[in-house]
């Protein structure tokens, strides 16, 4: 089974650090370009970061303005996300989610088509 | 920066009648347009990527439409598990990986 499975969230204080991983099975990791997504309570969707299959290109959100490091192991078939200088807006559900690539008919998807479950961050004092 | 924006906010519908959703791009999209289903307590679900392709196990039901600017999402006959929030999205060519969400459509049971 395709799988994605987040784990790391919890409750952190303002200005402080948390480390999120992201475990793939189910599918080839390395051959797959990878997301991190957030939802905040009660809010939209919002995408915070891109990864390339290799690792070596790598997108942020403008709004994290530095605070956030996505990275990846393939042989370990993880996603990470490292997040410093947390705040109350960053408390959210953390979703990590597979870029589809291109379809059997060779569409190419530019979409996310499998997702984990997600994990809470919550940032309070 | 595209910004994707969605209406109605809120559609109150019943079952059985058709849904139609819009998404409005600020700029060309071209067809790299997606749309996910997302209930409560869970992961959004991918339905229709590339403007119109259904997503692998999404009901005939549930299609797509438009290009560059302008893009609908149609449920013909509203089936009660369909009551959820759907969202639009574009994942950009430059920079590399750029994704935008739209605000979303929350469909209700009227």
């Amino acid at each position: 089974e395709v799988q994605l499975v987040e784990s790391g969230g919890g409750l952190v204080q303002p200005g402080g650090s948390l480390r999120l991983s992201c475990a793939a099975s189910g599918f080839t990791f390395s051959s797959y370009e990878m997301n991190w997504v957030r939802q905040a309570p009660g809010k939209g969707v919002e995408w915070v970061s891109y990864i390339s299959t290799s690792g070596t290109t790598i997108y942020y959100a403008d709004s994290l303005k530095g605070r956030f490091t996505i990275s990846r192991d393939n042989a370990k078939n993880s996603l990470y996300l490292q997040m410093n200088s947390l705040r109350a807006e960053d408390t959210a559900v953390y979703y990590c989610a597979r870029d589809g690539g291109y379809d059997s008919s060779g569409y190419y998807f530019a979409a996310f088509d499998i997702w984990g479950q997600g994990t809470m961050v919550t940032v309070s004092s | 920066e595209i910004v994707l924006t969605q209406s109605p906010a809120t559609l109150s519908l019943s079952p059985g009648e058709r849904a139609t959703l819009s998404c409005r791009a600020s700029q060309s999209v071209s067809t790299y347009l997606a749309w996910y289903q997302q209930k409560p307590g869970q992961a959004p679900r991918l339905l229709i990527y590339a403007a119109s392709n259904r997503a692998t196990g999404v009901p005939a039901r549930f299609s797509g439409s438009g290009s560059g600017t302008d893009f609908t999402l149609t449920i013909s006959s509203l089936e009660p598990e369909d009551f959820a929030v759907y969202y639009c999205q574009h994942r950009s060519d430059w920079p590399p990986g750029s994704t935008t969400f739209g605000g979303g459509t929350k469909v209700e049971i009227k």
